[in-house]
């Protein structure tokens, strides 16, 4: 069975430029997540989707990121303008629902953001 | 607001060594914790999944506890192996539709 993917692997760009990361989830996986990791710290829920709807986004910066997942599989994540604050590392999540059964989430390999 | 602690931060243990990684969490009322082991440039690789109603999963020469009551998890490492080198994170869910709040991960080493 194929994990989550993500692409690129690595992105470095100014501050203020735009970027966007991708993710397509385990096939059949109903809920999708993002994450981001700055560099010491545990990861934190940015936003997750439920088929192709919104569950959480509450800690999602609105004024300059934005998530979409049109059709329900993959998902895209877009930072614009990025700050130097957004260096970390975007882990993209699936899992199969959000009954007891499904709630294990596995992880892609992550995108790793350097804005300079 | 669910807060996740794992201590120590950094773990460094001798090959063969039986070791104990520690998680707390602020809020008892939980419905899942999971463990995690993170590889450095790495993504996340799912452990073991407790369900609020169990205390305890194994999976190999990992073992991992649940006390709800002292909000407390621990997860056993018998045997270490160089190989098991990386952090490992604990996460707690709230609820069926809720986030996962991550610790911030013990480093451990395992040396030769």
């Amino acid at each position: 069975e194929a994990g989550v993917a993500q692409s690129p692997r690595y992105k470095i760009i100014e501050k203020r430029q735009s970027v966007a990361f991708w993710c397509n989830p385990i096939s059949g996986h109903a809920t999708l997540y993002w994450y981001q990791q700055i560099l010491g710290q545990g990861p934190k829920l940015l936003i997750q989707f439920q088929n192709n709807g919104v569950v959480d986004d509450s800690q999602l910066p609105k004024d300059r990121f934005s998530a979409e997942r049109l059709k329900g599989v993959d998902s895209t994540l877009k930072i614009q303008p990025a700050k130097l604050e957004d260096s970390a590392v975007y882990l993209c999540a699936s899992s199969l629902g959000q009954g007891r059964s499904y709630n294990e989430q596995f992880f892609g390999p992550g995108t790793r953001l350097t804005v300079l | 607001k669910q807060e996740v602690t794992q201590i120590p931060a950094a773990l460094s243990v001798p090959e063969g060594e039986n070791l104990v990684l520690n998680c707390s969490f602020t809020d008892s009322a939980i419905y899942n914790l999971q463990w995690f082991r993170q590889d450095p440039g790495k993504g996340l690789t799912s452990l073991l999944l407790i369900q609020s109603s169990q205390r305890e999963q194994t999976s190999g020469r990992l073992n991992a506890s649940l006390d709800k009551s002292s909000g407390r998890s621990t997860l056993y490492i018998a045997a270490s192996q160089p190989g098991d080198s990386a952090t490992y994170l604990c996460a707690v869910k709230a609820g069926t539709a809720s986030k996962l709040t991550f610790g911030t991960g013990t480093r451990l080493q395992v040396t030769l």
